[in-house]
């Protein structure tokens, strides 16, 4: 059974900074691509960021490029997120996503539990 | 970017009736759309990909059905565990966007 367990999240304030975490079982790790999904709570899924199984190519919604960097571990079937210059519009549940495919971005097979986000001073 | 518009934003529906769920793209996406269903305190789960593809474990009163830019999700015989949201989504082009979801409640 795939399991997505994430982690990291938590409060922090304006400008700040957030790693977040997912450690993953169940499946061929470096056979999917993976992402982070974000959700304010009582709206909509947004997705944020992708990658690649070998981490040759990264994507970001535009809300979060420059600020925000995926990367993952294929050796510890981890992936995760560095969150930087973080604003108050950041705040949402951020799930760790896996793709049905390994080398493009297409669906979302599998979704963690979620971590909490919460920027706020 | 491509936008995903669902509607209606709420349906009604009675246990046993058949729902019908709409989803538009802003721009042709061929067949690359997936459906997702998320509970109150709960992940999404994926449904249906390809457009039409339900995913495995998937209940065949689900369909989905469409391409280019309509695409209509489809729940013959609500049951009971079947109210909740329902996303659309699309993989045509980056960013990968959903849309607004529907929400299927009891009427």
């Amino acid at each position: 059974e795939v399991h997505l367990e994430n982690s990291g999240g938590g409060l922090v304030q304006p400008g700040g900074s957030l790693r977040l975490s997912c450690v993953a079982s169940g499946f061929t790790f470096d056979d999917h691509a993976l992402h982070w999904v974000r959700q304010v709570p009582g709206k909509g899924l947004q997705w944020v960021a992708g990658i690649t199984w070998n981490g040759g190519v990264e994507g970001y919604a535009d809300s979060v490029k420059g600020r925000f960097s995926i990367s993952r571990d294929n050796a510890n079937n981890s992936l995760h997120l560095q969150m930087n210059s973080l604003a108050s519009e950041d705040t949402a549940l951020y799930y760790c996503v896996k793709d049905r495919y390994a080398s493009d971005f297409k669906w979302f097979d599998s979704w963690g539990q979620g971590t909490l986000v919460t920027v706020s001073s | 970017d491509i936008v995903m518009t669902q509607s209606p934003a709420t349906l009604s529906v009675s246990p046993g009736e058949r729902a019908t769920l709409s989803c538009r793209a802003s721009q042709t996406i061929s067949n690359f759309l997936a459906w997702y269903q998320q509970k109150p305190g709960q992940a999404p789960r994926l449904l249906i990909s390809g457009a039409s593809t339900r995913a495995t474990g998937v209940p065949a009163r689900f369909r989905g059905s469409g391409s280019g830019t309509e695409f209509t999700l489809s729940i013959s015989s609500l049951q009971s565990e079947d109210f909740a949201i329902y996303y659309c989504q699309q993989y045509n082009n980056w960013p990968l966007t959903f849309g607004g979801g529907t929400k299927v409640e009891i009427k």
